[in-house]
């Protein structure tokens, strides 16, 4: 099976401006999470959705937003970026989402100039 | 809230010798434990996870971890290690409600220098 992929891989934008960034699933999974990487926070939890419904959030401002198609694809925007959104935006994508192990995509790398 | 803590921040190792990487974490009850490797510029590797049962778990790449609940942790372990192992280790915790995944917490990493 293929893994989770994320388009594009690298993004430079400039603040005030907007972005999405899209992730496709592991085939057959339904469940797709979404984490921020930077070196001062770490990983942290943005949000999952599940069958094209958020069913849980992490603590994150609301310019971040996600939504998920019927095929399981999922994107998320950044309104309004700000310098301290540049990250690496991590997708993770699990069957059903409780006990199943979360596999990771490469990630997409974001810039806020 | 759940935390998870990984007290070293960089390790170095010689090539061929055993490793241990520390995780402790915070929770009420027995959470679901789980072991990332990331490599510069990828996304995570699973190298193993615990959910229930044997407190010993055994991953890839030769890899194992221990589940020790009156210590709260959940030590990476490898007997000898190789210079493909230089890259970060990042320790999870998973609570999963009747809902759904709650995401997991993650600790902080350990950056694994290998030493010829």
């Amino acid at each position: 099976k293929a893994g989770v992929t994320q388009t594009p891989r690298y993004l430079i934008k400039t603040r005030g401006q907007q972005v999405t960034l899209s992730c496709s699933p592991i085939s057959g999974h339904r469940s797709v999470s979404w984490y921020q990487q930077t070196p001062g926070q770490g990983l942290q939890f943005l949000f999952e959705y599940f069958s094209e419904t958020q069913r849980n959030k992490g603590n994150f401002p609301g310019r971040f937003s996600g939504r998920q198609f019927s095929n399981s694809r999922s994107e998320m925007n950044v309104s309004t970026l700000e310098l301290g959104d540049s990250a690496l935006y991590l997708c993770a994508s699990t069957q059903w989402g409780r006990t199943d192990t979360q596999y990771f995509g490469p990630g997409t790398r974001l810039t806020v100039l | 809230a759940q935390s998870v803590t990984q007290p070293d921040i960089h390790i170095t190792v010689s090539e061929g010798a055993s490793l241990e990487l520390r995780c402790n974490y915070s929770y009420g009850a027995t959470p679901y434990l789980f072991w990332y490797v990331q490599s510069p510029g990828q996304g995570l590797q699973l190298l193993l996870k615990y959910f229930s049962g044997d407190t010993l778990v055994q991953g890839i790449k030769g890899f194992e971890a221990e589940f020790k609940r009156s210590q709260s942790s959940f030590n990476l372990r490898k007997p000898s290690v190789h210079w493909s192992d230089a890259a970060e280790y990042f320790c999870a915790v998973g609570l999963y409600s009747g809902g759904g995944a709650d995401g997991l917490t993650f600790g902080k990493g350990t950056h694994l220098i290998i030493q010829p």
